[in-house]
């Protein structure tokens, strides 16, 4: 089955900075590939998505890249503020065919 | 409107005891899922509902059994609480297709003793 790493488990940023949370995962026929916020006691919630037929998709300061040659993709957070603390999931799957599959989670940190 | 709603919200077990998670959703969403949250270790899938009718397993699914009443309600049973299921219960649910956006639920935060 699928398997997807997520690094790193925590990060820590300055508000304004900019973070990266980068995904692998292992079944090259995956191409579904969401991202998950989830906040201190919430549910999780899904801030962005790509599929495979596309490099890059952005929304406002946040943003997701994907290399399927590689089988990587990351998250991008742009001028960073303090409500983007939480922790973010990754996920992988075969459109129309597999479940999800969730990475560990990134703890992330912004000072004020 | 009030999307995924889980009960309860909170409950303590002794080892062996049973109990049965609750999960609702208004949404008229086709696919129903049970997930576990441990420190540490993401989210886990137990069980899922692709359809009205139809369960399947997912990667924990050892101590668990599900139950798609109909197609609003998905549960979740224990039949001999471990201290092993202590953790934190979502459900979720999906318009369509197993890649659709999961809505998810509140959580049920389960701890055996």
């Amino acid at each position: 089955g699928e398997n997807v790493e997520q690094h790193p488990s925590t990060l820590s940023v300055q508000e304004g900075d900019s973070a990266v949370i980068k995904c692998t995962y292992s079944d090259s026929a995956s191409n579904y590939f969401p991202w998950y916020k989830q906040e201190l006691g919430k549910r999780p919630q899904l801030i962005i998505d790509i599929r495979s037929n596309v490099g890059e998709k952005k929304d406002q300061r946040i943003a997701v890249t994907l290399n399927k040659t590689a089988k990587h993709f990351s998250l991008h957070i742009t001028e960073t503020q303090p409500e983007d603390s939480a922790v973010y999931f990754c996920a992988a799957s075969i459109s129309g065919y597999s479940t999800l599959t969730f990475g560990k989670g990134t703890m992330l940190l912004v000072s004020p | 409107n009030a999307g995924v709603t889980q009960t309860p919200k909170f409950q303590v077990l002794k080892t062996g005891q049973s109990m049965t998670l609750q999960c609702a959703q208004d949404m008229n969403h086709n696919s129903m899922y049970w997930y576990r949250q441990d420190p540490g270790m993401g989210l886990r899938l137990i069980y899922y509902s692709a359809s009205e009718g139809t369960t399947d397993k997912g990667e924990v699914p050892n101590g668990y059994n599900v139950s798609r009443l109909n197609k609003r309600e998905f549960s979740l049973r224990l039949e001999s609480a471990a201290p092993s299921q202590t953790s934190v219960y979502f459900c979720a649910s999906t318009a369509g297709g197993l890649t659709d956006t999961q809505y998810f639920g509140p959580g049920t935060r389960l701890t055996v003793l």
